[in-house]
């Protein structure tokens, strides 16, 4: 099974950076995704990391240690519509599903 | 991308009915799709993951006599809540991975919010 942590909450300033944390233990690794989503809507894919290290995507970036069991996204240039949850997730290699920690609320404040 | 869609977006239902939830990926073949279900303020649950073609596979703990999914073809999945009750009330979401789905990508639904009174 999956054991996936993450902070339930954060408050930043607009222009800001905010990064957000995510710890996972697994039986199985196939890859960690990070998902926002705002409050009555489905997911939308943010960004995916197999390999260590940084993937950068614009104003968002995602980190992945494997060895600790680690990742962040890191938000940069903070706007008011950032303001979402963020959903870690991580798939199984066995079985390629995805198993979602409970999510980070992001709220941004002008 | 690819696009995947679900209805109906709402519904709101009388306790011991049934209702069901169409996904639909509209662009591309899926042989696969998954049924989540989140409750206020919590994390996305899988339910269960939709074959094409075979039977549905369930999470621990999830009823399949229940939640009954069908995926009769490879762009359509359905999820009946059967003899549904309040605390069925929840927001039900499916996904689809599409040929990109070794480099990274998941698409879901729009969600269907059900509300049993």
């Amino acid at each position: 099974g999956q054991n996936i942590d993450q902070p339930t909450e954060m408050t930043a300033t607009e222009g800001a950076i905010v990064q957000i944390n995510c710890t996972y233990q697994t039986s199985g690794f196939n890859g960690l995704f990070w998902y926002q989503q705002h409050a009555g809507e489905a997911p939308t894919f943010l960004s995916y990391n197999v390999l260590d290290g940084l993937e950068e995507k614009g104003r968002f970036s995602s980190f992945l240690s494997r060895s600790k069991g680690y990742s962040y996204l890191l938000l940069k240039e903070l706007q008011m519509k950032d303001s979402a949850s963020y959903l870690c997730a991580v798939r199984d290699q066995s079985r390629y599903k995805l198993s979602f920690g409970a999510g980070t609320t992001v709220t941004v404040r002008a | 991308g690819a696009v995947v869609s679900q209805h109906p977006s709402w519904v709101i239902c009388k306790s011991g009915t049934s209702v069901k939830i169409e996904c639909r990926s509209l662009d591309f073949q899926a042989t696969t799709m998954f049924w989540y279900r989140q409750f206020p303020k919590q994390s996305l649950m899988l339910m269960a993951t939709s074959n094409e073609g075979s039977k549905a596979t369930y999470e621990q703990g999830v009823e399949k006599d229940k939640f009954l999914i069908n995926h009769a073809s490879l762009t359509l999945s359905t999820l009946t809540v059967t003899s549904a009750h309040p605390e069925d009330s929840s927001f039900y979401i499916c996904s689809a991975p599409s040929s990109g789905w070794n480099t990274g990508e998941l698409f879901f639904g729009e969600g269907s919010r059900l509300t049993v009174l």
